[in-house]
């Protein structure tokens, strides 16, 4: 069946400019995590989203950005003003309750750069 | 100190070879524990979880140590196919992943 997918799979954009990262997990999965790796390093968690439950969003770096799932099923995440350092390859990742027992599935990723 | 260290590496290996690789933990409380696999460029992709009593999945064997906040991967007769990073990854409560910065691994012929 059909993976984790994001779009866009890259974005350049100017520093001060707000983007949108879109990711579209495996149908029926309940749980949603964004994460960022940056170059050579490991993987950040950001935000994770299960179910109906309110969202765990102690990753986020601040509060430029941040996210929402609609439906329980597409999310965004939104950077507003972007800064170099923001500059990552965001990786979607979905899974099926309880996450504890169960695979994450992570999408391609987005790569980010910002100028 | 970061939540989940790992030995950066590079490993380079001959093929047929044995590798270990070791992570740590800070959280006590940290619930479940597995090994992804990234390779260059691509996205994380699930080894293996780890359970108390050691768990073995044909050439990779996983272990945890939870009194000293310690688990491990052995990786038996590595294959050329091996090469890539090997994430340390630790469930904490409330479901949150956190991984480690990754061992590379690099198997030569």
């Amino acid at each position: 069946g059909a993976g984790v997918s994001q779009s866009p799979s890259n974005k350049v954009t100017e520093k001060g400019k707000d983007v949108e990262l879109r990711c579209d997990p495996i149908s029926g999965h309940t749980a949603l995590y964004w994460y960022r790796q940056s170059l050579g390093q490991g993987l950040e968690f950001l935000i994770y989203f299960q179910g109906n439950s309110a969202p765990d969003k102690s990753g986020l770096p601040s509060d430029r950005f941040s996210a929402e799932r609609t439906g329980g099923s597409v999310s965004t995440l939104t950077i507003q003003r972007t800064q170099q350092e923001d500059s990552a390859v965001y990786l979607c990742a979905s899974g099926e309750a309880p996450i504890s027992y169960n695979e994450q599935f992570f999408g391609p990723g987005t790569r980010l750069t910002v100028l | 100190r970061k939540e989940v260290e790992q030995d950066p590496g590079p490993f380079n290996v001959p093929e047929g070879a044995t590798v270990a690789f070791n992570c740590t933990y800070s959280n006590s409380a940290s619930q479940s524990f597995f090994w992804y696999r990234q390779d260059c460029r691509k996205e994380p992709k699930l080894l293996m979880s780890v359970y108390s009593s050691g768990n073995e999945d044909g050439r990779f064997t996983a272990q945890l140590n939870r009194a000293s906040q310690y688990i491990s991967l052995l990786i038996r007769d590595s294959k050329l196919s091996d090469s890539a990073t090997y994430l340390c990854v630790v469930m904490e409560y409330g479901n949150k992943l956190v991984f480690g910065a990754g061992t590379i691994l690099r198997v030569k012929s």
